[in-house]
């Protein structure tokens, strides 16, 4: 039984330029996280999904930042433009439903470098 | 608004002795908490978590935790620590007001445990 499926797993690229991550959430799971980690801020929530739809995006840190989810099995968190204080692991995580007792099933992340 | 506290950065232990993670929680309402461990460039893996009931909850590898609902603490054992377990541990709150209201889960800053021959 596949998990979260995030891609790439490693990003490296230069100040200005546009990063695509993504996550492929378990099936079944309706409720998709992005969470980024650093060694500074720890594991910060950015955005949520549930059903699709966006719920809380109070932790999205500037306009740079972006996330979509178009379909149940699909997510996307862009960054335009990035800024070496961008580089972080990004993570991804869903569950089944924004029930209290659920628990959230992590991907391994995407370790992003902005040079 | 909901918060976790786990107070130590790194707990050493010896292979074979018993281990405590200690984590405290603030919520306004019925706390929901949970324990997850991150592996070297790995996402976080779910250990155990306290909905309701029996005070003590057992997760993988061995693992429990105990709800103290007086001193708000949720620490995590394990009576006889392998070097395996040696990790991040974090553990996480979330206020049980209402499905939807309240579905951020917050997580503390994470204890490194390390676990020695």
């Amino acid at each position: 039984d596949a998990g979260v499926i995030q891609s790439p797993r490693h990003e490296v690229t230069e100040m200005g330029q546009e990063v695509t991550l993504r996550c492929k959430p378990i099936s079944g799971h309706n409720s998709l996280f992005w969470y980024r980690q650093t060694m500074m801020r720890g594991l910060e929530l950015l955005i949520y999904f549930n059903n699709n739809v966006p719920i809380d995006d109070s932790g999205m840190p500037e306009d740079r930042f972006s996330a979509k989810m178009p379909n149940a099995s699909f997510s996307t968190l862009k960054i335009q433009p990035s800024e070496p204080r961008d580089s972080a692991v990004y993570f991804c995580a869903s569950s089944h439903g924004l029930a209290e007792n659920n628990e959230q099933f992590f991907g391994p992340g995407t370790r992003l470098t902005v040079l | 608004a909901q918060s976790v506290a786990q107070p130590e950065d790194q707990v050493n232990v010896a292979e074979g002795n018993p281990l405590t993670v200690k984590c405290t929680y603030s919520v306004s309402g019925n706390p929901y908490l949970f324990w997850y461990v991150q592996y070297p460039n790995r996402g976080l893996q779910f250990l155990l978590k306290y909905i309701t009931g029996d005070n003590l909850v057992k997760g993988s590898y061995g693992f429990e935790a105990e709800f103290n609902k007086s001193q708000t603490s949720f620490h995590l054992k394990k009576p006889s620590a392998l070097v395996s377990d040696s990790a991040l541990y974090f553990c996480a709150v979330r206020d049980g007001k209402g499905i939807g209201t309240a579905s951020k889960l917050t997580f503390g800053t994470g204890t490194r445990l390390q676990v020695t021959l």
